[in-house]
């Protein structure tokens, strides 16, 4: 099956800094990469869809400024969390669809950033 | 706008049992629903595809249904396990290629 990695994994910042997640599609190329995020207990909620090669479309309430998102080729993208704040610690994951199979998506293993 | 709704939020059986897991959603006009396991801090793992033409998939103990005119899927998960423990999200795709539209889980415990 088609396999998405995350990296990194897991990942602790000071309030302030900016940190990059990586979304990897390892043996497809992905059309589409959806960012989602999810609070403790709570459920994923999609911040932004990403095409390669064009801007990222973002969910009402995200801020495009604060969390970059890059799609350079079709088995990268990147979200990028600009002067990380203590409310952005969550668990962030990203998925991948590509035209053969567009109706499936496929899932990362997520980035747990923590925000001190 | 698409919401989906599971009930119930969190479930405890005893290890052997049969059981059922309800998910709903708002609008009918659905391209796909999927079932995801979740384990604590980790990623998803698919479980099960449905299309929207489909009426039910099976993967070893585990068949989903679906429902679209009444917007209703249920998961039915057969002699559950200890292992089976984890929270089970529904999720819901409108159209080919694009996201998802999630339920809040359902926390199952199986206890042996």
């Amino acid at each position: 099956g088609a396999v998405v990695s995350q990296h990194p994994s897991w990942v602790i910042c000071k309030s302030g800094t900016s940190v990059k997640i990586e979304c990897r599609s390892l043996d497809f190329q992905a059309t589409t990469m959806f960012w989602y995020r999810q609070f403790p207990k709570q459920s994923l909620m999609l911040m932004a869809t990403s095409n390669e090669g064009s801007k990222a479309t973002y969910e009402q309430g995200v801020e495009k400024d604060k969390f970059l998102i890059n799609h350079a080729s079709l088995t990268l993208s990147t979200l990028t969390v600009t002067s990380a704040h203590p409310e952005d610690s969550s668990f962030y994951i990203c998925s991948a669809s590509f035209s053969g199979r567009a109706q499936e998506q496929y899932f990362g293993p997520g980035t747990r950033l923590t925000v001190t | 706008k698409q919401e989906v709704t599971q009930i119930p939020a969190a479930l405890s059986v005893p290890e052997g049992e049969n059981l059922v897991l309800n998910c709903s959603f708002t609008d009918s006009a659905i391209y796909n629903l999927q079932w995801f396991r979740q384990d604590p801090g980790k990623g998803l793992t698919s479980l099960l595809l449905i299309q929207s033409s489909q009426r039910e998939q099976t993967s070893g103990r585990l068949n989903a249904s679906l429902d679209k005119s009444s917007g209703r899927s249920t998961l039915y998960i057969a002699a559950s396990q200890p292992g089976d423990s984890a929270t089970y999200l529904c999720a819901v795709g409108s159209q080919a290629g694009t996201a998802l539209i999630f339920g809040k889980g359902t926390t199952l415990s199986v206890s042996s």
